[in-house]
Formats: structure tokens, C-alpha cells, sequence
């Protein structure tokens, strides 16, 4: 299997710009995540989603963030308007439909992001 | 609050000493406790996943271990390519998927 594809790798905007991050889960996986990295926060969950349907998005910090999932296969995370705080990392991840207590999560390579 | 610490922040080790690494937690009860290495540029790698004191998991040079309120990586005579971030990770009772994440302990191995 590929694993969890994101793309873009890395993304350099400017403040105010729209933002889209995008997710491949690994096939049959039941579960996607995305997550946001920063030295600060370390890793903080933002939404997930179970079968295609958002759960929780309280992680989510403003309405700036918004996330979709139209199909099995493919997620955004969108980010509009911009700003420099929300510079980071950003992970998705999938996990099986046993859920993580049988089971791990795994991770895309993330997609690095600065907003200057 | 549930809460999970690291420690150390970071550590240096010359190849071949071995050591430990802590992950302390303070939730309302455990459904699991996972180990993640990270390397620079790259997402979490699962590594092990305890769910019970006194278990213990072990994989090549690497031993974890949990009691009821921390869990311990054990490195035993490591090599430069273990050098990574290793991230704990803690599930509780009150959540679903919310895993709560350590800061980190970023381990360099010296050859």
C-alpha cells in the first residue's frame, strides 16, 4: 500500500490567500484524521471524520478552517483567509475501522505550510 | 485533566549506551498507551501500543514498558539510525479518537 498521501509537501502564501491541503487515507481505512504540528503545541488534533462524515472538529481553531470529506478516497482542509500564525505542519492520518484501540493511525508525510 | 509529559526534552547518547526514555500520564483511565518515532520531515511512525501495566512490547533495540502511571523506552545499545523524535501518546476512557500527545523526547545517537 502507498500509505497516506498528502500533498501539497510544501506551501508558501501569502497572508490573506486561500490555503487547500489535501488527503489520500489508505484504502479500507475507515477513520481520517488531520492533525497540526507546531515546536510550540506539538500535535493537536483538528477533525476527524469516520466513514466520510465529520465527528469532531472541536479541535478546529477558527472558522478560518474548514475540512471535507466528498468521498472514501479524499480529504481538504482549507484554510481561508490565511495568517501567519497558521504556519506549521499539517498531518492526515487514517486508521482502520477497528479504531485505535486494536489498531494505530498512520500518517502522511504532512504538508508544511508558511503564510508570511 | 488528562496530560501526558516527556522527558527528557532531549538526549544525547553516544553509540552504544544504552538508556530510557519517560512518558508520564495522568488520565481518568487508560485505554492505551501508543509509542511514535518521528523522523525530521516525516509524519509519526507507530512503533508499540500497551494497554495494561506490567506489559511490555519489544522491537529490535527498543523495549517499552508500562506501569499506572508511566510508561518507559528502553534503548539498549543504539546506533545512529535511531536518532529520531519519539513521541507518546495516551488514550483515555473519556474519548473516542482524541489521543492525547506528549511534547516529545528528541534522542540524537553520536557514532
Amino acid at each position: 500500500d502507498a500509505g497516506v498521501i498528502q500533498s501539497p509537501r510544501h506551501e508558501v502564501t501569502e497572508m490573506g490567500q486561500e490555503v487547500t491541503l489535501r488527503c489520500k487515507p489508505i484504502s479500507g481505512h475507515d477513520y481520517l484524521f488531520w492533525y497540526r504540528q507546531t515546536m510550540m503545541r506539538g500535535l493537536e488534533l483538528l477533525i476527524y471524520f469516520n466513514n466520510n462524515v465529520p465527528i469532531d472538529d472541536s479541535g478546529m481553531p477558527e472558522d478560518r478552517f474548514s475540512a471535507k470529506m466528498p468521498n472514501a478516497s479524499f480529504s481538504t482542509l482549507k484554510i481561508q483567509p490565511s495568517e501567519p500564525r497558521d504556519s506549521a505542519v499539517y498531518f492526515c492520518a487514517s486508521s482502520p475501522p477497528e479504531g485505535i484501540s486494536g489498531n494505530t493511525i498512520y500518517f502522511g508525510e504532512g504538508s508544511w505550510l508558511t503564510v508570511v | 485533566e488528562d496530560q501526558v509529559t516527556q522527558s527528557p526534552e532531549a538526549l544525547r547518547l553516544q553509540e552504544g549506551e544504552s538508556s530510557s526514555l519517560n512518558c508520564s500520564y495522568t488520565v481518568s483511565g487508560l485505554r492505551g498507551l501508543f509509542w511514535y518515532r518521528q523522523d525530521p520531515g516525516k509524519g509519526p511512525e507507530f512503533l508499540f501500543t500497551l494497554y495494561s501495566a506490567g506489559e511490555e512490547k519489544e522491537k529490535e533495540r527498543l523495549k517499552a514498558t508500562l506501569t499506572k502511571k508511566e510508561s518507559f523506552l528502553h534503548i539498549t545499545a543504539p546506533k545512529p539510525e535511531d536518532s529520531a523524535t519519539y513521541l507518546c501518546a495516551v488514550h483515555s476512557m473519556d474519548s473516542n479518537y482524541q489521543l492525547i500527545w506528549g511534547a516529545g523526547t528528541k534522542l540524537i545517537i553520536k557514532p
